[in-house]
């Protein structure tokens, strides 16, 4: 059990609908990540939050936003979904997250099936 | 630009014999590299990393991985498997101008009794 929760486990929705992932990071730990993992595209990097605050930004899409709370809990929010959404979103954290690298430990994922 | 290539994506092998994950990166500048590890239906596990120093790595599970700069590789290898390794394995660079981690496509070892 590496400390990251994410809820709910899986999620089936319709095209064209929205949805919201969550994610609780590991105790004292301020950076979360967000990546998708697919069959076609592999584990991309999608966004990180750093104590309420964006730091970085990979492939996500438009469609796609998140933010961090101030309990720093994290929530990926896609809208507009579209069968090609259909993937596993993890969500990992660590202490900082800043350019030297600390461990990033992962939660057990979010799969979303798009119909 | 970061990129990772592992080689082979299935790696079949019998228990109790050695395996040798592959994996190759390009960067333009120095990186750190890391293994993950993800068991069915579970999340990734950090196996090890290389940050700087010694270019041998350990690793949890028995698992150690050499940095070679010149070849720009950083290999993962077990002496002996269990049936308990099988898994999907993945190579992971963060150069030092990036926060984020660019993956792998993955390797998956499956250990054959």
């Amino acid at each position: 059990d590496s400390g990251v929760t994410q809820t709910p486990k899986h999620l089936i929705t319709a095209t064209g609908q929205r949805v919201t992932l969550r994610c609780s990071p590991r105790s004292g730990d301020l950076s979360v990540y967000w990546y998708q993992q697919s069959l076609d595209q592999g584990l991309q990097f999608l966004i990180q939050y750093y104590n309420g605050e964006e730091r970085a930004k990979g492939n996500i899409l438009e469609r796609f936003s998140a933010q961090q709370f101030p309990d720093l809990h994290s929530e990926l929010n896609l809208s507009s979904l579209e069968l090609g959404d259909s993937a596993l979103y993890f969500c990992a954290s660590s202490v900082v997250g800043g350019v030297v690298p600390d461990t990033q430990y992962f939660g057990p994922g979010t799969r979303l099936t798009v119909l | 630009a970061q990129s990772v290539t592992q080689l082979d994506s299935q790696v079949p092998v019998f228990e109790e014999a050695p395996v040798e994950l592959r994996c190759n990166y390009s960067s333009s500048v120095s990186v750190y590299l890391f293994w993950y590890v993800q068991y069915p239906n579970q999340g990734l596990q950090l196996l090890l990393k290389y940050l700087s120093g010694s270019t041998l790595v350990k690793g949890i599970n028995g698992f150690e991985a050499e940095f070679n700069k010149s070849q720009t590789s950083f290999h993962l290898r077990k002496p002996s498997v269990h049936i308990s390794d099988t898994a999907e394995y993945f190579c992971a660079v963060k150069d030092t101008g990036r926060r984020a981690l660019t993956f792998g496509s993955g390797t998956r070892l499956q250990v054959q009794p």
